[in-house]
């Protein structure tokens, strides 16, 4: 089976950079995927790492460590308008079937 | 471009009523996928097309959930009879076949509630 760890809750100020944790187990693993959702919103793509290290993106950077089954979210100068929720997502592959299995999510709160 | 489209947005049904949910996919996405959003947790594959065809319904409940993909473009979800436990959100999101990033577009969902 497919399991994902993640806080339910992160809080941080204006200007700080926070981190979100996710590990994860599961079989067929191809990469780990982030995505923001806020409030009412529709889930949206973050980033993507299919191979160890580091990915950035702007205020945003994911890494991807496989052999410990662990990734995490980096937020940079975080702003009122990152308060959101966050879901990591293992990407599997079988049988030519790829599918996403989302985590239950991290809802950062930003505050003043 | 236009992104995926839903609708309704909202629905309210009393419990053994039927209801469906209809989605258009972002043109020129192959496959298409629905999702089951409870409060408080992340989106839950229920089924997902390629083309018109189903690669993956191993977590629809198929004794009341059901979903075709007319001529692998829109896509409909039907729930008959609904249950209390069945109030959600429902997300469809589609995707390029062979996406390197595997990256998924959202809807904005349909709430359902379930009286």
């Amino acid at each position: 089976g497919q399991s994902l760890e993640q806080p339910s809750e992160v809080t941080a100020v204006e200007g700080a950079i926070v981190q979100i944790n996710c590990t994860y187990q599961t079989s067929g693993f191809y990469g780990l995927s982030w995505y923001q959702q806020h409030d009412g919103g529709a889930p949206t793509f973050l980033s993507y790492n299919a191979l160890d290290g580091l990915e950035e993106t702007g205020r945003f950077s994911s890494f991807l460590s496989r052999s410990d089954s662990y990734g995490y979210l980096l937020l940079q100068e975080l702003q009122m308008k990152d308060s959101a929720s966050y879901f990591c997502a293992t990407l599997t592959m079988s049988t030519g079937r790829r599918a996403l299995t989302f985590g239950s999510g991290t809802r950062l709160q930003v505050q003043p | 471009e236009a992104g995926v489209a839903q609708s309704p947005r909202y629905k309210i049904i009393e419990k053994r009523q039927s209801v469906a949910f209809w989605c258009n996919p972002i043109s020129g996405h192959a496959t298409l996928y629905w999702y089951q959003q409870i409060l408080g947790q992340g989106p839950k594959l229920l089924i997902q097309f390629q083309n018109n065809g189903v690669v993956d319904d191993s977590q629809l409940p198929k004794d009341r959930f059901s979903a075709e993909r007319l001529k692998g473009v829109d896509s409909t979800l039907k729930i008959q009879p609904a249950k209390l436990e069945d109030s959600a959100v429902y997300l469809c999101a589609s995707s390029l076949a062979q996406a390197g990033r595997y990256e998924q577009y959202f809807g904005p969902g349909t709430r359902l509630t379930v009286t």
